[in-house]
């Protein structure tokens, strides 16, 4: 059974920096595009970013570029996101979701999430 | 990169049969074969019903069937039961940066 469970999340200040993490289970974590996703509460879902198997594929959405960076550690089945400069609008609900190895395939596992609260 | 458009909410019946749009553009669902559909109950994680427009999920009930027509792909469930009132979104595939494009999401109530 593909389980992902994510941790990192919390309260944290802007211009601050916080780093997630998705531990992957179930699954060969090197196989498959794997996603972040986030949510804000009540509202709707926004994709983040994603990596391919060997880490050397990266993308990210516009608004979150040159300030996230997403990267995996294989031998942990484990996916990141570290996340800087963080502003008030990324406050969501982060997934870790993993895709399939058909790249535009949209990601179909997700995780519970972890909330991110960015305030002063 | 605009947000795929669904209704708010939809309701039926025990029984009935019940449908939710989706509808893009022909930058999204109306070029590729890449739309799914989740179901989702509160404070849970977003669980796959449907892939690739009409392939359901591993596990996923016959009762749930995908379709797409040009820009609108819709969900089908037949035969509602209680345990399908949740939340439902699509997800497509699109040529813009974004790469992904959402639903906004219908709440499904059996009366």
């Amino acid at each position: 059974e593909v389980q992902l469970v994510e941790s990192g999340g919390g309260l944290v200040q802007p211009g601050g920096s916080l780093r997630l993490s998705c531990e992957g289970s179930g699954f060969t974590f090197n196989t498959y595009w794997m996603h972040w996703v986030r949510q804000v509460p009540g509202k709707g879902l926004m994709w983040v970013s994603r990596l391919n198997g060997d880490g050397s594929v990266t993308k990210y959405a516009d608004s979150v570029k040159g300030r996230f960076t997403i990267s995996s550690d294989n031998a942990k089945n484990t996916l990141y996101l570290q996340m800087n400069n963080l502003r008030a609008e990324d406050t969501a609900i982060y997934y870790c979701a993993r895709g399939s190895i058909i790249a535009a395939r949209p990601p179909g596992h997700w995780g519970q999430g972890t909330l991110v609260t960015v305030s002063s | 990169q605009s947000a795929l458009t669904q209704p708010a909410s939809v309701s039926g019946s025990p029984g009935q049969s019940i449908t939710i749009s989706c509808t893009g553009t022909s930058s999204d669902i109306g070029a590729y074969n890449y739309v799914s559909w989740f179901q989702q109950h509160p404070g849970k994680a977003p669980q796959l019903m449907i892939y690739d427009v009409s392939d359901r999920a591993s596990g996923v009930s016959n009762r749930f069937s995908g379709s797409k027509s040009g820009n609108t792909a819709s969900l089908t469930i037949s035969g509602l039961q209680a345990e399908d009132e949740a939340d439902y979104f699509c997800t497509s595939y699109t040529s813009s940066s974004t790469l992904y494009v959402f639903g906004t999401g219908t709440k499904v109530t059996v009366l």
